[in-house]
């Protein structure tokens, strides 16, 4: 990818569990986003976290943000079907590009 | 519908020929940015505007690819002599304002290149 990875590539769980992913960079950040692909539809933004944040929550997302190991991670509770999907990590260098992560292919089985 | 449009939806070229995609934004967004996804991977960063200003532009957009934003507003996506590793999606962004916003994407345009 051109500026993060995701880990892990793909996930599979069952209706009701927990989903976490995580998303790795190389360099420093404005602020790290995460977004949502259906197969062969364009990506929905899901949630912002800036560089000064440690720990942010939209309804059953959490996202934290760990600046000195580079990483972040995506915890979707209680997962449903409806949830499966690619989700992507999004680095926004500067006030200029945002760079995509390589993505998890999550599978939520009912 | 005020959401990012982008078409074609899909197009399909034989190696060779010139394509050229467009993407309109959403209104008075004034950051355009041109993506390509292939399967199974993330999207690529191509370029971005801000306005009508190509700000940057990824070293994977080779001398055969071209983009204009004409206005500020919509943009053109141009592929030039298209070759069967240009075949992919295309995606296009949309955002308004500073660092800490959201980019909209819309469909995509899927190439296959033939």
């Amino acid at each position: 990818s051109q500026q993060g990875e995701e880990d892990p590539q793909a996930l599979s769980i069952q209706e009701g569990e927990n989903a976490t992913m995580n998303c790795s960079y190389k360099t420093s950040i404005n602020n790290l986003q995460w977004y949502r692909q259906n197969s062969g539809r364009g990506l929905v933004h899901l949630i912002l976290i800036r560089s000064n944040e440690r720990e942010k929550h939209s309804g059953r997302l959490r996202v934290t943000l760990d600046t000195s190991k580079k990483s972040s991670s995506l915890l979707i509770t209680a997962s449903r079907a409806a949830d499966t999907a690619s989700y992507f990590c999004a680095r926004r260098t500067g006030a200029n590009n945002l760079f995509f992560g390589t993505g998890t292919r999550l599978t939520v089985i009912p | 519908d005020t959401g990012v449009s982008q078409n074609p939806r899909h197009k399909i070229t034989k190696r060779g020929q010139n394509v050229t995609f467009r993407c309109d934004p959403i209104s008075e967004h004034n950051r355009l940015y041109w993506y390509r996804q292939t399967l199974g991977q993330g999207p690529e960063f191509l370029t971005y505007f801000q306005n009508e200003a190509q700000l940057e532009k990824s070293r994977l957009l080779s001398d055969r690819f071209s983009a204009e934003r004409p206005k500020g507003s919509f943009s053109t996506l141009e592929i030039q002599r298209t070759e069967q590793g240009d075949s992919a999606m295309y995606l296009c962004a949309s955002s308004f304002g500073g660092a800490d916003t959201e980019a909209f994407f819309g469909q995509g345009t899927r190439l296959t290149v033939v």
